[in-house]
């Protein structure tokens, strides 16, 4: 059974910081791995999608990378903002085609 | 283009009631997925629909329903409702499932059960 965890649950870091956050999951089948973004009382922005063939996907100041071996993918934010602050959510897809979801990591960036 | 589309935003519902929530999935996608959200969890998975048959189910009791019409959207129906329900719900739209594909996800319905 498909288990995906995430540390740190939650963590609280000054304007400007290098943030890495973890997700590892026990099943290295998958078809790919989301990044998912949720402010407080809303639904999920998907932030990048890794395939299983991928090491790693980048956009803006996101980059997430994929170890499927090893069971763990890394979510790294630079500069960080207070707009940044939110939960972010990774989740795996195996092949039952339903998402596995890590209980999040809750963020504040602060000025 | 619009996303995945969710009604209603709230809902506030009696203990022992019924329930049903609507979703558009984003276009171009065929296949939804409901979730529930719990405070401070993960979704979790309730079933995901296609070509209208429920193709599978997670742990969730028959009192959750659904329901996939022929322009791929959806309904989840709550059959007597308890406390316990209280959640967020999620939809999401995807093509069928390879490794390029992702889900879109909607705004949620807010549902408490009183």
């Amino acid at each position: 059974k498909q288990e995906v965890t995430q540390i740190p649950a939650a963590l609280s870091v000054p304007e400007g910081e290098n943030l890495v956050l973890n997700c590892s999951f026990t099943d290295s089948a998958i078809y790919n791995l989301q990044w998912f973004r949720q402010d407080p009382g809303k639904g999920l922005t998907s932030l990048l999608l890794i395939q299983s063939s991928q090491r790693e996907q980048t956009s803006g100041r996101l980059n997430a990378s994929l170890d499927k071996s090893s069971g763990r993918s890394t979510l790294y934010i630079a500069a960080s903002q207070p707009g940044d602050s939110a939960t972010y959510l990774c989740a795996v897809r195996g092949d039952t085609d339903k998402l596995i979801f890590g209980t999040g990591t809750r963020l504040q960036v602060f000025p | 283009d619009a996303g995945v589309t969710q009604s209603p935003t709230h809902l506030i519902k009696t203990r022992g009631q019924q329930v049903t929530l609507r979703c558009s999935p984003k276009s171009g996608h065929d296949t939804v997925s409901w979730y529930q959200q719990a405070l401070g969890q993960g979704p979790q998975f309730i079933f995901q629909y296609y070509e209208e048959e429920e193709r599978q189910r997670g742990n969730f009791p028959d009192r959750f329903s659904g329901h996939q019409f022929p322009n791929y959207s959806s309904e989840l129906n709550v059959n007597a409702l308890l406390l316990g329900d209280s959640a967020l719900y999620l939809c999401a739209s995807s093509y069928p499932p390879s490794a390029a594909s992702g889900y879109t996800f909607g705004s949620g319905t807010r549902l408490t059960v009183v």
